[in-house]
C-alpha cells in the first residue's frame, strides 16, 4: 500500500494561511490524493482530492508537486473552526480509504 | 450535516447485551462503510459493502455482524463484546467503492462503551 507521511502536529494563528505538507514518495500514477479531516467528536470530513494539477474549493485549496512525491493541502484564512487532525490519503480504485494519524492542528486566538 | 445518519449516537452496552447500530444514507451512493476508532489510534476499516453486497471483511470478530438489507441502511449488530470494543463507530458512503475519483460521506458516529 502508499503510504503517506504527515508530521504529528502544527499550530497557527487565527487568519492566517496554513499549509499542510504531505510526502508520499512511492505513489503509483493512478493513486488519487485525498484530504479529509476530523474535529473533536465527529466523523472525518472531506476536505478535498486530486490527482495531478492543483485543485481549489470553498474549504481549500490542494497544491500537488509536479512528482507527486508530495502535496500541500492550503487553507487560506484559518479559523478556530478549521482546529482539527487533517489526514492525507492516497486512494486508488478497489482500495479503501486506509487512515493513518494525520497532523493535528491547532489554531490559536 | 453530511447526509449520513447514524444513530444511537452513544451507547452503553453490558458484555451480555446484543445490540444494533444504524446507519442510513439518501445519496443515493452504493457503497457503505463500517470504520471503528479507538482512542488514540487511526481509524480501521471493518467491512465494505457496495450494491449491498459485503465485499471486504477486514479480519474482524464474529461479534460484530452486519446486515445491509438494501442500499441506503447498513446494520452493524453486536453481541457478547468485550470492553475493549469500546470505540467510536463511524459509517460512511460514497457513490462508488471502486472509483478513487469520489469522496465519501460520513456519519457522525456512535460512541459505544461497553461495560
Amino acid at each position: 500500500d502508499a503510504k503517506t507521511t504527515q508530521p504529528n502536529s502544527m499550530e497557527s494563528n487565527e487568519e492566517e494561511p496554513v499549509h499542510l505538507p504531505c510526502n508520499h514518495s512511492t505513489i503509483s500514477g493512478t493513486d488519487y490524493i485525498h484530504w479529509y479531516r476530523q474535529l473533536p467528536s465527529q466523523g472525518p470530513e472531506y476536505v478535498i482530492h486530486g490527482l495531478t494539477s492543483n485543485v481549489n474549493n470553498r474549504m481549500a485549496s490542494l497544491a500537488i508537486a509536479e512528482d507527486r512525491k508530495s502535496s500541500t493541502l492550503i487553507l487560506h484564512r484559518a479559523t478556530l473552526r478549521d482546529a482539527a487532525v487533517y489526514y492525507c490519503i492516497l486512494h486508488t480504485g478497489f482500495q479503501k480509504l486506509v487512515f493513518g494519524t494525520g497532523t493535528r492542528l491547532l489554531v490559536s486566538p | 450535516e453530511t447526509g449520513v445518519t447514524q444513530t444511537p449516537r452513544h451507547l452503553v452496552m453490558g458484555m451480555t447485551n446484543k445490540k444494533s447500530l444504524k446507519c442510513e444514507q439518501h445519496l443515493g451512493h452504493n457503497a457503505m462503510y463500517w470504520y471503528k476508532q479507538s482512542a488514540k489510534k487511526p481509524l480501521e476499516l471493518m467491512f465494505v459493502y457496495s450494491l449491498e453486497e459485503r465485499v471486504e471483511n477486514n479480519s474482524v470478530p464474529s461479534r460484530f455482524s452486519p446486515e445491509c438489507p438494501n442500499s441506503s441502511h447498513l446494520f452493524l449488530h453486536l453481541h457478547t463484546l468485550q470492553p475493549e470494543d469500546s470505540a467510536l463507530y463511524l459509517c460512511a458512503s460514497s457513490q462508488d467503492h471502486g472509483d478513487p475519483n469520489t469522496e465519501a460521506f460520513f456519519g457522525q458516529g456512535t460512541r459505544l462503551t461497553v461495560v
